[in-house]
């Protein structure tokens, strides 16, 4: 069965210092590979996501991806965070092929201090 | 951009009450799913479903059902509530699976 792994159920950080949250999935077929974002009392967004193509996405506030075929990895990076980067956030994956099931990790709180 | 409208952000139930929560898409989205969210358990799919009157089991279907006679509307409903239903339920849509999925705001419903 297929799965994803956030390493970090927390990851509490000082503004403007790096980040990576980590994520790990397991499936045997093709992945589409997602991180979407829940700010505190809200709903979910997409913040990028992984199809084909270069192994590198980048989204619109800084934040970029790796896909990693061999280590079966997704890690999320930003080298500078803000306190509004506090939320939780969600590595995702759709099987290719398959009924377009979207499978979450557990989730991964940033907490951005001052 | 297409928009996901769950009908209430907060419900109270009472324990045996059948319930149902309502999902609308306004973007002639094929795939509708429904999920429930609990801290430190990410997002566990219930049902989904790629047609109208079609439904599929997800992981954790056990206490609900689901009907889409619409292609715009998903509803889920709880045949008898029960305390451990209570959570955070939100519903989604998409067209096809590269595009990823569009969120409802959520619907937080406690039963008592």
């Amino acid at each position: 069965a297929q799965s994803v792994t956030q390493l970090d159920s927390q990851v509490p950080v000082f503004e403007e210092a790096p980040v990576e949250l980590r994520c790990n999935y397991s499936s045997s077929v093709s992945v589409y590979l997602f991180w979407y974002v829940q700010y505190p009392n809200q709903g979910l967004q997409l913040l990028l996501k992984y199809l084909s193509g270069s192994t590198l996405v980048e989204s619109i506030n800084g934040f970029e991806a790796e896909f990693n075929k061999s280590q079966t990895s997704f890690h999320l990076r930003k080298p500078s965070v803000h306190i509004s980067d506090t939320a939780e956030y969600f590595c995702a994956v759709i099987l290719s092929g398959g009924y377009n099931k979207l499978i979450f990790g557990a989730g991964t709180r940033l907490a951005v201090h001052p | 951009d297409v928009k996901v409208t769950q009908s209430s952000r907060y419900l109270v139930k009472r324990t045996g009450e059948k319930v149902f929560l309502e999902c609308v898409q306004d973007m002639d989205h094929e795939n509708m799913f429904w999920y429930r969210q609990d801290p430190g358990l990410g997002l566990r799919l219930i049902y989904f479903s790629y047609d109208v009157k079609m439904k599929e089991k997800g992981d954790i279907p056990e206490g609900y059902s689901v009907s889409r006679e619409k292609k715009e509307r998903f509803s889920l409903i709880l045949e008898s509530a029960s305390t451990n239903q209570t959570s955070m339920y939100l519903c989604a849509s998409s067209l096809r699976a590269g595009k990823g999925y569009t969120f409802g705001s959520g619907t937080r419903l406690t039963v008592v």
